[in-house]
């Protein structure tokens, strides 16, 4: 069955400083893979897309890496800021339509000043 | 360019109603995707359509039902509401099927169902 798993569940750090999210995934055929950004209320965002030959991927001040092999991916938040707090979802795709997308249930971050 | 729409934003239902949300999807895609958020499950797929037609659709009872018009705005169905169906439903939409396009997600309808 395929899944996307991430940890921590949740997490709390403080304003500054840097952290990692991890998502393990089993899903096969692999295609790409994702991560969203949720605002509390709002729909999701993209972060990052990277396909099996990308190793990592960065946009502001989030990077993505992923490693194919073990199926592992990491988003690293570098000097958070309080409008980082927002859940942060893995999504994994094998490639083709829209229902082979299997999402994690998100990383939860809190951003204290 | 404006972004993908829904509404209404919020609902309330009782038991056994029905409820109708929609979507507007961002102008010139054609694919809509319906999810269902809920804080122990996550995201869970809903349906998904393109030109109109259904092309996919999740594991969700018959009394989830939607459909596209020919500008690409799409609704989703809900009858005989339960309690276990108050969640955000969200609608994505994208420039065709192909995954690797980027989904732009709605802000959400949120149902609650007393």
């Amino acid at each position: 069955k395929n899944q996307v798993e991430q940890s921590p569940q949740s997490l709390i750090i403080l304003e500054g400083k840097n952290c990692t999210l991890q998502c393990n995934y089993t899903v096969s055929p692999f295609s790409n893979l994702r991560w969203y950004k949720q605002d509390t209320g709002r729909g999701p965002v993209s972060l990052t897309i990277m396909t099996f030959s990308e190793n990592t991927k960065s946009n502001g001040r989030y990077t993505a890496t992923l490693d194919a092999d073990t199926k592992q991916s990491s988003l690293h938040i570098t000097a958070s800021q309080l409008s980082d707090s927002a859940s942060y979802i893995c999504v994994v795709s094998p490639g083709g339509s829209g229902d082979k997308l299997t999402f994690g249930t998100g990383t939860r971050l809190a951003v204290r000043p | 360019k404006a972004g993908v729409t829904q509404t209404p934003r919020y609902l309330i239902k009782t038991r056994g109603q029905q409820v109708t949300l929609s979507c507007s999807p961002i102008s010139g895609h054609r694919s809509v995707s319906w999810y269902q958020q809920t804080p122990g499950q996550g995201l869970q797929f809903l349906f998904e359509y393109f030109s109109e037609t259904q092309r996919n659709k999740g594991n969700f009872p018959g009394r989830f039902s939607g459909r596209q018009f020919s500008n690409s705005r799409s609704e989703m169905n809900v009858s005989t509401l339960e309690l276990g169906d108050s969640a955000l439903y969200l609608c994505a939409s994208s420039r065709d099927r192909d995954t690797y396009n980027e989904q732009f997600f709605g802000p959400g309808t949120r149902l609650t169902v007393l």
